[in-house]
């Protein structure tokens, strides 16, 4: 199995962007899709990003997905920071048997 | 509307166990592969098993030979028995829906908690 690594924090204010990063340890970030989840406090999770890039309806198109191959990680960028979008925010991705969340980013509005 | 629906938690000794239940409502719940995901307290998401609509099972490494994934279709609800419980096995239990073209979870219920201690 593979594990999928983000930063503990990243903060900006609002109106700023912010990036997340999620580096795969083994096997190509290409290999399989892989999907972001937002768990605001005392919520279940929710889908931001699936497919690398793709916003299910209602999510803002402040929201975007990328993965990079050079670097083997994929990437969450929230544009137009929101007090709103304080949170946490999981990656994932899948092999053949199995489904692995990334480390989780805790996304701070100052 | 979709909903999940969780059930089963509780405080339980170490070395015993659970069944933790999830019923659904809203969609076709035969034709959805369905999950649970565990989260620790303050800590990040677990994927820990997932049946098919054919009833194929598979396990995260963490909890193989000690928790058993069941769904009865006609009931429209998905099990989770969960034995030979350790401390780090506490926490809130998801449900979660795969969707049913693609390999995300897009529907998840709100979740049961279980503790394991003494």
């Amino acid at each position: 199995n593979f594990m999928l690594t983000q930063p503990l924090s990243v903060s900006d204010s609002p109106g700023k962007t912010v990036t997340i990063t999620c580096t795969r340890s083994s096997g190509s970030i290409g290999s399989t899709y892989v999907q972001w989840y937002q768990q605001r406090p005392g919520s279940s999770p929710t889908t931001v990003i699936y497919d690398n890039n793709i916003r299910p309806s209602g999510v803002p198109d402040r929201f975007s997905g990328s993965i990079d191959i050079s670097s083997n990680s994929a990437s969450l960028t929230v544009s137009g920071l929101k007090t709103e979008d304080e949170a946490d925010y999981f990656c994932q991705s899948y092999d053949s048997t199995s489904y692995v969340f990334g480390t989780g980013t805790r996304v701070t509005v100052l | 509307e979709v909903q999940l629906v969780e059930s089963g938690g509780g405080l339980v000794q170490p070395g015993g166990s659970l069944r933790l239940s999830c019923a659904a409502s809203g969609f076709t719940f035969s034709i959805s592969d369905m999950h649970w995901v565990r989260q620790p307290t303050g800590k990040g998401l677990e994927w820990v098993s997932g049946i098919g609509t054919v009833g194929d099972t598979h396990y995260a490494d963490s909890v193989r030979g000690r928790f058993s994934i069941s769904r009865d279709d006609a009931k429209k609800s998905l099990y989770l028995h969960i034995g030979s419980l350790r401390a780090e096995d506490t926490g809130v239990y998801y449900c979660a829906r795969e969707h049913n073209d693609l390999s995300y979870f897009d529907y998840w219920g709100q979740g049961t908690v279980v503790t394991v201690s003494s």
